[in-house]
């Protein structure tokens, strides 16, 4: 079985950094997934992991750690269109990405 | 330039009909996906194939079928429509079955009464 937590919702304001937390528990893990939803559109990819440490990609950035089961995703100079939602997956070995349920972040001025 | 695509965008059918939900992509990817969102729960798996002739279920496969008879097409059938299977539905496409991004279609969203 697999179980993919992350916090429902986050706040935050621009030109801040927020890290969102995804902790993991699954059986032949084969790669940590961050995607980015708008409100009424299609999931986009952010980053990938698939071995310890840290990832980074313009404004953001993404650790693993797999002896822990864990990963963040971090934003750096938060603008408002960073308000989405984002969903942690984990690649299953000989199945698919199975989902978190994903962090809303709100983002003020 | 390559994409993936769904249709309808949205359907509202009736308790007990068949729909299905098509979905289409042309980038020659051997792996796709159906996924379910609501809200509380996320994204679920319903159905994958990792090419044609394969199908396998996902975690909430119950009530839904799927079909790969080419590499571009992956239909969603609901075969009795219930009020439960009221969604938004996505489909998803990966090259290859592991380390591999998964594009996303712009989802159907499916109202059952």
């Amino acid at each position: 079985g697999q179980n993919i937590d992350q916090p429902t919702e986050m706040t935050a304001t621009e030109g801040a950094i927020v890290q969102i937390n995804c902790t993991y528990q699954t059986s032949g893990f084969n790669g940590l997934f961050w995607y980015q939803q708008h409100a009424g559109e299609a999931p986009t990819f952010l980053s990938y992991n698939v071995l310890d440490g840290l990832e980074e990609k313009g404004r953001f950035s993404s650790f693993l750690s797999r002896s822990k089961g864990y990963s963040y995703l971090l934003l750096k100079e938060l603008q408002m269109k960073d308000s989405a939602s984002y969903l942690c997956a984990v690649f299953q070995a000989g199945t698919a990405l199975i989902f978190g349920k994903g962090t809303t972040l709100s983002v003020s001025s | 330039d390559a994409e993936i695509t769904q249709s309808p965008r949205h359907k509202i059918t009736e308790t007990g009909r068949q729909v299905t939900l098509a979905c289409h992509q042309t980038w020659n990817h051997n792996n796709m996906f159906w996924y379910r969102q609501d809200l509380g729960h996320g994204l679920r798996l319903i159905h994958y194939s990792y090419g044609v002739q394969d199908t396998n279920k996902g975690e909430v496969s119950d009530g839904y079928s799927v079909s790969r008879s080419n590499t571009e097409d992956l239909p969603l059938t609901l075969e009795s429509a219930a009020s439960s299977q009221t969604s938004v539905y996505f489909c998803a496409s990966a090259p290859d079955r592991a380390q591999e991004t998964q594009y996303f279609g712009p989802g159907t969203r499916l109202l059952v009464l």
